[in-house]
């Protein structure tokens, strides 16, 4: 079966340090790959999303940044980061076959990003 | 390009009574429509989807929806409401021929005794 990972789950971190939240799944070859940030009263935001190793979509320009250097792995960055980029963060991901995917996504349990 | 609008953040029902969550779309070619439920501090996880085929779809926990293309709409509804009911649903579209997919603000369904 699949399974995706995500960590770490909790976090704090001051204004202008580096972040580094990491996703896995399990289970599965060549799946689509997201980053949403869930932020109080604002919804599900897309921020990044994969089609396939090295392949990133950015939705919203900001400081953070997304890398797959794996099939399974999702890599969510930041240099320097700002109060506005708590929220609490997840990934998910979708089969896909030949390009084509269903759309239905599997999450993880998300990160809960605090910048103080 | 694409955009979901859910009608009201936050929805309080009586327990036993109706509920109806609303979910207005914009594409412009063919979509598929998803509901999500999200119960706190935990990730989201599909309640129903439409893809193809019949309009009203049903899913997990008595929940269904309806497909409307002249209303561009895709309202989730349950007849009787129960406790466990209580969390936030979302509702998200996807172009047929792509990855992104795009959620709404959410609505906050609540259920009073």
């Amino acid at each position: 079966s699949q399974t995706i990972h995500q960590w770490p789950a909790t976090l704090v971190q001051p204004v202008g340090s580096p972040l580094s939240l990491e996703c896995t799944v399990e289970g599965t070859s060549n799946p689509n790959l997201y980053w949403y940030r869930q932020a109080a009263g604002r919804g599900l935001q897309l921020l990044f999303y994969s089609v396939g190793i090295g392949q990133i979509s950015s939705e919203v320009p900001q400081n953070l940044s997304a890398s797959r250097p794996q099939d399974r792995q999702f890599i969510l960055s930041s240099k320097k980061l700002l109060l506005s980029d708590s929220g609490f963060y997840l990934c998910a991901w979708t089969y896909s076959l030949g390009g084509w995917d269903t759309g239905e996504l599997f999450f993880g349990e998300g990160s809960r990003l605090t910048v103080l | 390009a694409q955009s979901v609008t859910q009608l009201g953040s936050h929805v309080s029902v009586s327990e036993g009574a109706l509920v109806l969550l609303r979910c207005n779309y914009s594409s412009s070619v063919p979509p598929y429509l998803f509901w999500y439920v999200q119960y706190p501090n935990q990730g989201l996880q599909l309640l129903l989807k439409y893809t193809t085929g019949a309009t009203l779809v049903k899913g997990i926990n008595g929940f269904e929806a309806e497909f409307k293309k002249s209303e561009t709409s895709f309202h989730l509804t349950k007849p009787s409401a129960h406790m466990s009911d209580a969390a936030e649903y979302f509702c998200a579209v996807k172009r047929v021929s792509a990855s992104k997919i795009i959620f709404g603000s959410g609505t906050r369904l609540s259920i009073r005794p």
